[in-house]
């Protein structure tokens, strides 16, 4: 199946700094990539909907100028967790579609982000 | 209401055993379904596509009642490394295709 690669797996940080997340789609073109996050014990919670060129539609609740959604090209989004706090503390995962409806969606290995 | 709805468990189950988990979803308009598999601190991973005439891939059989909006799949004869969390997930078309994620049922598979 395709796959979608997730850097960095884990990453602490001190509260107030910023940390970058990137997803690839290393075997085909995603037009569109979405990203999750998820709280222990809890499911998956879209926060946004990204989309190649032009800029992401984030899910009610989610803010935009504190999770920076870029996505320059057809095979690399990247999230950006800017001034992060504890709470922001949390599995964050990609996924990207290779094609539009009913189509598998494939996860990228999830990024675990403590902030101390 | 959530938009997907799932019982959470724990299903505690012995080996050997059939165990069956449902779903609910609420967005009339969904247009494909699926159950998904996570384990824990792993992403989640595709298990199988549900269709309205139902599939069967091996021990797992996946079934879809559009006019009742309810999903359920069915493991027969449990394993060991079935023990995981079982996600059912519902894609809907909003301004774009996306894909909504139910809380999860877990199963335990015990010796």
């Amino acid at each position: 199946g395709a796959v979608v690669s997730q850097h960095p797996s884990w990453v602490i940080c001190k509260s107030g700094t910023s940390v970058k997340i990137e997803c690839r789609s290393l075997d085909f073109q995603a037009t569109t990539m979405f990203w999750y996050r998820q709280f222990p014990k809890q499911s998956l919670m879209l926060m946004a909907t990204s989309n190649e060129g032009s800029k992401a539609t984030y899910e009610q609740g989610v803010e935009k100028d504190k999770f920076l959604i870029n996505h320059a090209s057809l095979t690399l989004s990247t999230l950006t967790v800017t001034s992060a706090h504890p709470e922001d503390s949390s599995f964050y995962i990609c996924s990207a579609m290779t094609g539009a409806g009913n189509t598998e969606a494939f996860f990228g290995q999830g990024t675990r982000l403590t902030v101390v | 209401r959530k938009e997907v709805e799932q019982d959470p468990g724990p299903f505690n189950v012995p080996e050997g055993a059939t165990v069956a988990f449902n779903c609910t979803y609420s967005n009339s308009a969904s247009q494909s379904f699926f159950w998904y598999r996570q384990d824990c601190r792993k992403e989640p991973k595709l298990l199988m596509s549900v269709y309205s005439s139902g599939n069967e891939d091996g021990r797992f059989t996946a079934q879809l009642n559009r006019a009742s909006q309810y999903i359920s799949l069915l493991i027969r004869d449990s394993k060991l490394s079935d023990s995981a969390t079982y996600l059912c997930v519902v894609n809907i078309m909003d301004s774009s295709y996306k894909l909504i994620f139910g809380s999860g049922t877990r199963l335990l598979v015990r010796p």
